[in-house]
């Protein structure tokens, strides 16, 4: 079955900076490639997501791209702001089949 | 519109009790389904719907269990809580069709002393 891994499991950057969460997936046959966040006491929200037929997806400070070759895709956050620290979780799946999850990476914004 | 909705938010419990975690959508999807959230383990499945009268097994499922009446509503029973079950829980639906995406509930903290 599906495998996702995510690095790093903790990121800080200083306000400002950009942020990158790395993701590996094992089943080529996967698809479609979300991504949630998790804030504190919440649950996890999707804020951006990328078919396997698109490399790359912008959606003004936060993109994502994908290599399909190499099974892996990135999360970028530009301009990182405090309200951008949460618990960030990649995913992927088969198109109707169950998503796999990450194991999460706690980003940290500091002012 | 009120998405995926859960209760309770809290509960804590003493082994070999049982509970049932409730949850409720009204975005009329099919599919459903339960996941478990642990430190470092990130979001693990423990069983999930398609459709009403229609449940299967995650990658987790032992010690629960789980029934479809309505396309609304998937709870979630603990027949005897176990220490090892203690772990926050989330609800989620899914939307249909080509442009598939999943959303969840605001997730439910349970702590089995």
């Amino acid at each position: 079955g599906e495998n996702v891994e995510q690095h790093p499991s903790t990121l800080s950057v200083q306000e400002g900076d950009s942020a990158v969460i790395k993701c590996t997936y094992s089943d080529s046959a996967s698809n479609y490639f979300p991504w949630y966040k998790q804030e504190l006491g919440k649950g996890p929200q999707l804020i951006i997501d990328i078919r396997s037929n698109v490399g790359e997806k912008k959606d003004q400070r936060i993109a994502v791209t994908l290599n399909k070759t190499a099974k892996h895709f990135s999360l970028h956050i530009t301009e990182t702001q405090p309200e951008d620290s949460a618990v960030y979780f990649c995913a992927a799946a088969v198109y109707g089949q169950n998503f796999v999850f990450g194991p999460g990476t706690r980003l940290s914004v500091l002012p | 519109n009120a998405g995926v909705t859960q209760t309770p938010k809290f509960q804590v419990l003493k082994t070999g009790q049982s509970m049932t975690l409730q949850c409720a959508q009204d975005m009329n999807h099919e599919y459903m389904s339960w996941y478990r959230q642990d430190p470092g383990m990130g979001l693990r499945l423990i069983h999930y719907s398609v459709g009403a009268g229609i449940t299967d097994q995650g990658e987790v499922p032992n010690g629960y269990n789980v029934s479809r009446s309505t396309t609304e509503d998937f709870p979630l029973r603990l027949l005897s809580a176990a220490p090892s079950q203690t772990s926050v829980y989330f609800c989620a639906s899914r939307t249909p069709g080509a442009n598939e995406k999943l959303f969840f509930g605001s997730g439910t903290q349970l702590s089995v002393l």
